[in-house]
C-alpha cells in the first residue's frame, strides 16, 4: 500500500513549456485533489475530482486535469508561467475528507524560469 | 476562500514541555476541522480531527480544543519530542465539502 505517489519530485521548466504532474493512489479513494503550497499562503485548492470520469469545478487558467480512472489524477501545466512556481500536492480521500481528512503525496516542487 | 489563520508563524519549545498551537477561523458555518503535521520534504499528515458538535477531542499525546464562540481552534501536544518538529496546519470544512487551510505554524523542539 503506497498511498499517494507523486512524480516527479522536482522539476525545472522554462516559461511557455508544458508538462504533466503525475499523481496515483492505491487506496480506492473516490476524491482526489490538487493543491499548491506557497510560502506564507497555506495550501490553495487548484482542482478536485469526486470520482473517476467526473470533473467538478471549472479548471483554473493554465491548468488541465483529467480523471480517466480511480487511481490516476494528472495535472497538466499547459504553458508554464513563473507564477506557477510552487510545490504541488496531490491528495485523496474516501468521502471528500469528512473522515480522517486527506492523504497527501510528498509533492512536486516545480520551478518555472 | 476562507480566512483561516494562525496566531504565530513560529513556535519553539523545550523537549518535554507541552506545546500549544492556535488557529482562528472566520466561517461560523464550518463544521469539521483537522490538524495536519508536515515534515520537511513530505506532504501534510493527518493528526486529529474534531466536529463542531464537540469542544474537545484527545488522541495520543495530542488534544484539539474547539471554541465556536470565538471561532478558535488549538492543538496541544503533550511532552513534546524532537520528532514533533514540523509545520502544523489547521484546516476547516464548511459548505461544499471543501477544506480551507491555514498558513501553518513551524514548531521547533529544542533538545
Amino acid at each position: 500500500n503506497a498511498g499517494v505517489t507523486q512524480t516527479p519530485k522536482f522539476h525545472i521548466l522554462k516559461t511557455g513549456q508544458s508538462m504533466t504532474l503525475q499523481c496515483a493512489q492505491d487506496m480506492n479513494h473516490g476524491y482526489m485533489s490538487w493543491y499548491r503550497q506557497d510560502p506564507g499562503m497555506g495550501l490553495r485548492l487548484i482542482y478536485y475530482s469526486a470520482a473517476a470520469g467526473t470533473t467538478d469545478k471549472e479548471v483554473p487558467n493554465g491548468y488541465n486535469v483529467s480523471r480517466l480512472n480511480t487511481e490516476d489524477f494528472p495535472l497538466r501545466l499547459v504553458s508554464a508561467a513563473p507564477s506557477q512556481t510552487s510545490v504541488y500536492l496531490c491528495a485523496s480521500s474516501y468521502r471528500g475528507g469528512v473522515d480522517y481528512g486527506y492523504t497527501f503525496g510528498s509533492g512536486t516542487r516545480l520551478t518555472v524560469v | 476562500g476562507e480566512n483561516v489563520g494562525l496566531h504565530l508563524p513560529t513556535l519553539s519549545v523545550q523537549e518535554g514541555d507541552n506545546s500549544i498551537i492556535n488557529c482562528a477561523y472566520s466561517n461560523s458555518a464550518s463544521d469539521y476541522f483537522i490538524w495536519y503535521k508536515q515534515e520537511s520534504g513530505k506532504g501534510p499528515q493527518f493528526i486529529i480531527d474534531i466536529r463542531s458538535n464537540m469542544d474537545k477531542r484527545q488522541g495520543q499525546r495530542v488534544t484539539v480544543l474547539l471554541n465556536k464562540t470565538v471561532k478558535h481552534l488549538s492543538l496541544q501536544i503533550a511532552a513534546t519530542q524532537p520528532g514533533d518538529s514540523a509545520v502544523y496546519f489547521c484546516a476547516e470544512m464548511s459548505t461544499g465539502n471543501q477544506f480551507y487551510f491555514g498558513t501553518g505554524t513551524s514548531l521547533t523542539v529544542i533538545p
